[in-house]
């Protein structure tokens, strides 16, 4: 069973800082199946990323993934107030258990 | 615009059949997977189990005794049931599509459901 480790647990900046974010998986996963999810308070998780680098639908292009094997990364070039939320990294089945970016 | 619409008892008591059904609109239900998943209170996200359009599901090992998924009562709707519910089974459900990506790009709203006596 694979487990996915995001980091750090918080990310405390400001806006207009960058933001990067860690999922490590406990082994060797296929990047096609690699995803990223925003969640804010009360709301449904909302696809930002998949396949490692592919931005969904809608989605600014501040918004950066990268990594591949056992190391993923988002990158938020640029924080802007709308982008403090949870986020989740998730392969298949498998959700990791998520960084908290708050307002500094 | 696809959406997914949401609905079912919020409010159960231990033992009880928890029963969530989700409706598909503006997409074709046979192109996709499709998916339920949890969110206990201040919890991460649980996957809970998927339905093909061909209607072979899966489901997590941890619940797939007590899980259903099936589909709804309309061609685009799917259903969960769990039985036999417990305190800990107090969570935001959502349900959701499944791309070929395996990444969830859609999702309904949720439906909080509180197990308590």
């Amino acid at each position: 069973e694979i487990v996915l480790t995001q980091s750090p647990g918080t990310l405390s900046l400001s806006p207009g800082e960058r933001a990067t974010l860690f999922c490590r998986a406990s082994q060797s996963i296929t990047s096609n199946y690699l995803a990223w999810y925003q969640q804010k308070l009360g709301q449904a998780p909302r696809l930002l990323v998949y396949g490692a680098s592919s931005r969904a639908t809608g989605i600014p292009d501040r918004f950066s993934g990268s990594g591949s094997g056992t190391d993923f990364t988002l990158t938020i070039s640029r924080l802007e107030p709308e982008d403090f939320a949870v986020y989740y990294c998730q392969h298949y089945v498998t959700f990791g258990g998520g960084t908290r970016v708050e307002i500094k | 615009q696809v959406q997914l619409q949401q609905w079912g008892a919020g409010l159960l008591k231990p033992s009880e059949t928890l029963s969530l059904t989700c409706a598909v609109y503006g997409a074709s239900f046979s192109d996709y997977q499709w998916r339920w998943i949890r969110q206990s209170p201040g919890k991460g996200l649980e996957w809970i189990g998927d339905i093909h359009h061909t209607g072979t599901s899966s489901s997590n090992p941890s619940l797939q005794s007590r899980v259903t998924i099936l589909f709804g009562a309309s061609k685009n709707q799917f259903s969960l049931r769990l039985n036999s519910v417990t305190a800990t089974d107090t969570a935001v459900y959502f349900c959701a599509r499944v791309t070929i990506f395996h990444s969830m790009d859609v999702w309904g709203k949720g439906t909080t459901v509180t197990v308590s006596s």
